[in-house]
């Protein structure tokens, strides 16, 4: 069954500097997500992505965060100046073209700002 | 603003019985709920759909059902087995035709042998 992934599995960052999360959807797939879960707490969503362009994002999608389609198979999220607060499992999914249609996550990629 | 609540935070059952999770939300009631299973270290995977106009849904041993009158969504695993100790996810959308899912805070399950 086709599934999603993310790289790195693991990412360990000094606090301030630049962090970019990948993900490569299911291929077929139309829209894509961030979310992200700290340790212990719920899954939060983050932002949608369609049509090369951010569909919806929460008040937690500041400025300090960008997401892009570089080519026609990643999905990336930019954090430019990461926060101890950033620390948290980041979760990229996919969905076809109904927003009813179940999300399929990725194993996440899990952010550690020292 | 929208909200999913999960009341257990988690929830011990002996195996071969049923397990019932609960999941409740707030203010109108959303187009469909969605059921999700999570391991420690897993990304979320998808486990059935239930929309406003279901009151059951089946899938193997798993069952839903959506109670629009309590805002409530019961999950049932009849016959659990120790494999199906997790944590399982509700979740509803922000809004009508919205792609944004809210989650509750999940439901750790452990099913003791």
């Amino acid at each position: 069954e086709p599934e999603v992934t993310q790289t790195p599995s693991h990412q360990v960052t000094q606090m301030g500097q630049e962090v970019i999360l990948r993900c490569v959807p299911i291929s077929n797939h139309l829209y894509f997500y961030w979310y992200r879960q700290i340790l212990g707490q719920k899954v939060e969503f983050l932002v949608s992505f369609y049509n090369n362009e951010i569909s919806e994002k929460s008040e937690i999608f500041d400025d300090q965060f960008s997401v892009e389609r570089p080519d026609g198979s990643n999905f990336t999220l930019k954090i430019r100046s990461t926060k101890l607060e950033d620390s948290a499992m980041y979760f990229c999914a996919s969905t076809s073209s109904l927003s009813s249609q179940p999300q399929h996550f990725g194993d996440g990629t899990r952010l550690s700002i020292l | 603003s929208q909200k999913i609540e999960q009341n257990s935070e988690a929830l011990n059952i002996q195996e071969g019985k049923t397990a019932t999770l609960t999941c409740n939300y707030t203010n109108y009631s959303p187009a469909y709920l969605q059921w999700y299973r999570q391991d420690p270290g897993r990304g979320p995977v998808f486990l059935l759909l239930i929309r406003e106009n279901e009151k059951e849904k089946r899938k193997e041993r798993l069952k839903v059902t959506f109670d629009t009158t309590l805002k409530q969504s019961l999950f049932h695993i009849t016959a659990s087995q120790p494999a199906d100790s997790a944590t399982y996810l509700c979740a509803r959308p922000l809004r009508a035709g919205s792609y944004q899912l809210t989650f509750g805070k999940g439901t750790k399950l452990s099913v003791i042998p």
